[in-house]
């Protein structure tokens, strides 16, 4: 157990529909960063947050937003769902905006739209 | 534009031997580099890393090289052992802000036994 928990690990639905993943980062880290791995593609960086803040934004679609509440976890919300939003969405947290230590990694939640 | 590349999709090496992941990056302003390791149904774990300002970092069986001039950096993994079978990112910081990780694609490495 990393530590980084997300929900829920898999999800189905269908296009056009929306969905809303949760990460609760380890404890005491104030960052989190959200990845998309695509099949047999390396990890997108989406977005990033610290201590309740949007921090840095990579290739997020408009379709999608994220926001970290006051507790420190974070969702991100797919909207009007795409088969190429299939994917598995990575969050992940660490102490400070820097990443001298590396980032701790959730397990992922796998989502597939039909 | 991908800004850190791993060129090879996969590595087969036999166990006891030496296994070599490579990644290239184009971003001269990356000035921290890391390893991550995958295996399937989980999240990639952080290996190793290495600042600019050096050019190797030893951990262990594992050694990451640093080639600034080149922009490369390599893994090596000896003796490798079936349980390193996993695939493999690289990442890089730098050069923007809140300090996010820019990955490459990964290396699927297998050890035979």
């Amino acid at each position: 157990d990393s530590g980084v928990t997300q929900t829920p690990k898999h999800l189905i639905t269908a296009t056009g529909q929306r969905v809303t993943l949760r990460c609760s980062p380890r404890s005491g880290d104030l960052s989190v960063y959200w990845y998309q791995q695509s099949l047999d593609q390396g990890l997108q960086f989406l977005i990033q947050y610290y201590n309740g803040e949007e921090r840095a934004k990579g290739n997020i679609l408009e379709r999608f937003s994220a926001q970290q509440f006051p507790d420190l976890h974070s969702e991100l919300n797919l909207s009007s769902l795409e088969l190429g939003d299939s994917a598995l969405y990575f969050c992940a947290s660490s102490a400070s905006p820097g990443t001298v230590y590396g980032y701790t990694f959730g397990s992922g939640t796998r989502l597939t739209v039909v | 534009d991908q800004q850190v590349k791993q060129n090879s999709p996969s590595l087969s090496v036999q166990e006891g031997r030496i296994s070599i992941l490579n990644c290239d990056y184009t971003n001269s302003m990356f000035d921290y580099f890391l390893w991550y390791k995958k295996y399937p149904a989980e999240g990639p774990t952080f290996l190793i890393s290495i600042s600019s300002i050096k050019d190797k970092n030893e951990d262990g069986r594992f050694t990451v090289f640093l080639n600034k001039s080149a922009k490369h950096l390599s893994l090596h993994i000896v003796p490798s052992q079936p349980g390193d079978s996993a695939v493999y990112f690289c990442a890089a910081e730098g050069g923007n802000a809140g300090n996010m990780l820019t990955f490459g694609g990964g290396t699927r490495l297998m050890v035979k036994p």
